[in-house]
């Protein structure tokens, strides 16, 4: 089965840091892409990061750039998120998503069609 | 970074209805959009990708259309179990940026 568990999540004060952490299993995770999103209580979705396979290339939106790092490792099958500098506006279920690349119509597209079931990020004091 | 606005944000619907929910990308997107449903408490769920390809699994009331800027998600007899929140998700560029979510509930 196709799947992919977070940890990591929890209580912490402004300024703090957390590591979240995604184990990913039931396919070759060393050959997606894989991003964050985020959602904060009664919010809509957000994206986060996103991260190559083979963790060469990141990407982050802006509201995170410089407090937050995304990384791999292929060999343990994890997706990991670095977050420091935590604020209140952090405060989130955290999703960690893989992305597909499909090649149809002589175009190649890209969707998020696994996503586990979040972890939870309390930013408050 | 790419807009997505969808609309309404909010529905009221009867099971049987047909009802239709649409996404507006702020620049041409082609057809790199993606709906996705989430109901409380769990996590979202993709319903089509490429604008009008069904995801493996999901029902066929469920349809997709548009490319360019507009695009529409259409519920050809909603089903109880379509009450949800459902986002569009454009994948044309980085950021991935979604929609706010249209909240469709029972009338």
């Amino acid at each position: 089965e196709v799947q992919l568990v977070e940890s990591g999540g929890g209580l912490v004060q402004p300024g703090g840091s957390l590591r979240l952490s995604c184990a990913a299993s039931g396919f070759t995770f060393s050959t997606y892409w894989m991003h964050w999103v985020r959602q904060a209580p009664g919010k809509g979705l957000v994206w986060v990061s996103r991260i190559n396979s083979d963790g060469s290339s990141t990407t982050y939106a802006d509201c995170v750039k410089g407090r937050f790092t995304i990384s791999r490792d292929n060999a343990q099958n994890t997706l990991y998120l670095q977050m420091n500098s935590l604020r209140a506006e952090d405060t989130a279920v955290y999703y960690c998503v893989r992305e597909v690349r499909s090649y149809y119509d002589s175009t190649y597209y890209y969707y998020m069609d696994v996503w586990g079931k979040g972890t939870t990020v309390t930013v408050s004091s | 970074d790419i807009q997505m606005t969808q609309s309404p944000s909010s529905l009221s619907a009867s099971v049987g209805d047909r009802v239709t929910i649409t996404c507006r990308a702020s620049q041409s997107i082609s057809s790199y959009l993606n709906w996705y449903q989430q109901k409380p408490g769990k996590a979202p769920k993709l319903l089509i990708y490429g604008a009008s390809s069904l995801q493996s699994g999901v029902p066929s009331r469920f349809s997709g259309s548009g490319s360019g800027t507009d695009f529409t998600l259409t519920i050809s007899s909603l089903q109880p179990e379509d009450f949800a929140t459902y986002y569009c998700q454009q994948s044309y560029s980085t950021p991935r940026t979604f929609g706010q979510g249209t909240k469709l509930e029972i009338k």
